[in-house]
């Protein structure tokens, strides 16, 4: 079993659309939890993180975290065509080393 | 904060010659350097961790002779590809951080291209 667990995709959503993606872990030791968007041929790109459970919210992007069922999320309000990317989760314990999810690849329809 | 670049953006190279690539953390000190390399529609894969004046742990399947890493100080870390082959062709990228700082800022990518 994987320690991160994200669903590939691909994903496609018309304009406008809420879009919800997740990842699921299984180490307790992951405090800090990522949410990276990456476009094509591009290095990862820090939206979102969360130290432990709760919710978080930047404009139209929120993340939230269920530590006791492992389970983390991201929804983005009003997507937008420049919203289409892969979005990796990422989480870390105590040390800065980074586990990171599959990526689930966004498509957002105009 | 956490701004990191990359350079050269992108590399290509014949095969048997050897391939370095720059990574620098350009607002902040980081302790910690992280590389990692991607293939096409995958995640990114940790090759090894490099901490500034000692020596990179890598991770398990990755050849140290062949990824040399130095971290000579703690804006600058170096990832040299050895004796490069066409199964080397990737887009390897950086991370830094610092103690403090949960989340890590991301290099732009090299993409290398052994011919």
């Amino acid at each position: 079993q994987k320690e991160v667990e994200q669903d590939p995709g691909p994903l496609s959503v018309p304009e406008g659309a809420i879009v919800s993606l997740n990842c699921t872990y299984s180490n307790s030791a992951f405090q800090y939890f990522m949410w990276y968007r990456q476009y094509s041929r591009k290095g990862p790109e820090l939206l979102m993180y969360t130290y432990s459970s709760g919710n978080k919210e930047d404009g139209r992007f929120t993340a939230q975290v269920d530590k006791s069922s492992k389970y983390i999320s991201l929804f983005i309000r009003d997507s937008q065509p420049s919203d289409s990317a892969t979005y990796l989760c990422a989480m870390r314990g105590g040390n800065e080393k980074l586990t990171f999810g599959t990526g689930t690849r966004l498509t957002i329809i105009p | 904060g956490a701004v990191v670049s990359q350079h050269p953006s992108w590399v290509i190279c014949k095969s048997g010659t050897s391939v370095k690539i720059e990574c620098r953390s350009l607002d902040f000190q980081a302790t910690t350097m992280f590389w990692y390399r991607q293939f096409p529609k995958q995640s990114l894969m940790l090759m090894a961790t490099s901490n500034e004046g000692s020596k990179a742990t890598y991770e398990q399947g990755v050849e140290k002779d062949k990824f040399l890493i130095n971290h000579a100080s703690l804006t600058l870390s170096t990832l040299t590809v050895t004796s490069a082959h066409p199964e080397d062709s990737s887009f390897y990228i950086c991370s830094a951080g610092e103690t403090r700082q949960p989340s890590l800022g991301f290099g732009p990518g090299t993409r290398l291209t052994v011919l």
